[in-house]
């Protein structure tokens, strides 16, 4: 497509309960990358494909927190027994690679009541 | 590791000012780039301007100049000529290797006529 795109845009939860996220990048853009931003601050990596593979998952904060790549495309972050810290915007972002700059998606924003 | 310094919290700049946002780096490789984006309100984020260190002159793209200082480690962004849609977050961010961005905790900039 010609932006990435995230669904949902918006999602409630309720504490305890699953949640998947979807990132659709640009087609041929081989790198994706997860980041958090919590209301007012900084972007918090979380972790970043390269094709498939996930050579950094340092950001991830805790193992209730796992991602996917499938077909070098499509990418799902879950978070698992959702927390109230969990509550923020979910941005994905995709790139070529190299030192050309990432194009972000519009984000999904995660609440946890 | 890398890291990216934004000292001022929030700006404010009257239409058709100049501003310059400040941005400062820590980094012990001796090829890095840096990034500026732009997040409105609504939230998107956009990418503004790059610099490589090995570029000799400081980059420039339309009204954005990134007013690049290797020895000082810094890298300021300038807006020329502001308008009232520049009012945004705006960050600074490098290439921490191989291949993910850190971001600064960012400038609020407001534009007033």
């Amino acid at each position: 497509g010609a932006g990435v795109s995230q669904s949902p845009s918006n999602k409630v939860t309720e504490k305890g309960k699953d949640v998947e996220l979807r990132c659709d990048p640009i087609s041929g853009h081989t790198a994706l990358y997860w980041y958090r931003q919590s209301l007012g601050q900084g972007l918090e990596f979380l972790i970043y494909f390269q094709g498939n593979s996930a050579p950094d998952k340092s950001g991830l904060p805790s193992d209730r927190f796992s991602a996917e790549r499938t077909g070098g495309s499509v990418s799902t972050l879950t978070i698992q027994r959702t927390q109230q810290e969990d509550s923020a915007v979910y941005l994905c972002a995709s790139s070529v690679g190299g030192n050309y700059g990432y194009t972000f998606g519009s984000g999904t924003r995660l609440t946890v009541v | 590791a890398q890291k990216i310094t934004q000292t001022q919290p929030g700006m404010f700049v009257q239409e058709k000012e100049a501003v310059t946002l400040d941005c400062t780096y820590d980094t012990s490789d001796q090829s890095y780039g840096l990034f500026w984006y732009k997040q409105p309100s609504s939230g998107e984020m956009i990418f503004l301007i790059y610099q490589g260190s090995y570029d000799e002159q400081n980059a420039t793209e339309g009204r954005y100049s990134l007013n690049f200082q290797k020895a000082r480690k810094s890298a300021n962004l300038v807006i020329s000529a502001s308008q009232l849609g520049d009012s945004a977050m705006y960050f600074c961010a490098m290439r921490d290797p191989p291949d993910k961005l850190i971001f600064g905790t960012g400038t609020r900039l407001q534009v007033f006529p």
